[in-house]
């Protein structure tokens, strides 16, 4: 159980593309899911957190103009990087909770973002 | 969140071997976690302490939740190959219910 599924997996594309990433829980549904950057060697970066039906909360430094999250049904958040610059490349993963507020959070497993 | 003080951030290890690691933190967590990410996917749950003081196993995987609330280690017992990996520890804050990590370990084993 616990499934989260993120896709794509991979993306490459050209500088001033803009480009979404699905994050979807399988089996259960997420009223709150997060979405993380994580640079090479490096630890996990929150970047917002997304509410079902509600308006995202972002990190301070995290532009949110940039980083357009919608979470529009329980089992789905997207993230679209706009306007994506080659600064944007990164491993961006998302997150979803079980249930209450105390109970861990399952991870997709990743979009690397490769801006040119 | 913060990012809590996880060491060692590197070790190498021989096969069989057993490999310890823990976690601190200057704020109180009433979750701990720990988490095993292979290169190029995403952080697994492995282990999940809710109570202080508390001691649970997953296979050959044990971790503890630190009395002071402050602190976790994650024991790994006669490590194999695909124990290979960067491990990392995380607090879940009550306040917010952000997870906090920290830097990571990561554990190369040698057969």
């Amino acid at each position: 159980g616990a499934v989260v599924s993120q896709h794509p997996s991979w993306v490459i594309c050209k500088s001033g593309t803009s480009v979404k990433i699905e994050c979807r829980s399988l089996d259960f549904q997420a009223t709150t899911m997060f979405w993380y950057r994580q640079f090479p060697k490096q630890s996990l970066m929150l970047m917002a957190t997304s509410n079902e039906g509600s308006k995202a909360t972002y990190e301070q430094g995290v532009e949110k103009d940039k980083f357009l999250i919608n979470h529009a049904s329980l089992t789905l958040s997207t993230l679209t990087v706009t306007s994506a610059h080659p600064e944007d490349s990164s491993f961006y993963i998302c997150s979803a909770q079980v249930g209450v507020a105390n109970q861990p959070q399952h991870f997709g497993d990743g979009t690397r973002l490769s801006i040119l | 969140g913060q990012q809590l003080n996880q060491s060692p951030q590197s070790m190498f290890i021989q096969e069989g071997e057993d490999v310890s690691m823990n976690c601190t933190s200057s704020s109180i967590f009433n979750t701990w976690l720990w988490y095993k990410q292979d290169p190029g996917e995403g952080p697994v749950l492995l282990i999940a302490l809710y109570k202080a003081g508390e001691l649970t196993s997953n296979g050959r995987l044990t971790a503890q939740f630190g009395i002071t609330r402050k602190d976790s280690f994650l024991n790994i017992s006669a490590s194999i190959p695909s124990d290979v990996g960067i491990y990392f520890c995380a607090g879940l804050s009550s306040n917010d219910y952000k997870l906090s990590f920290g830097a990571g370990t990561t554990v190369t084993v040698r057969a």
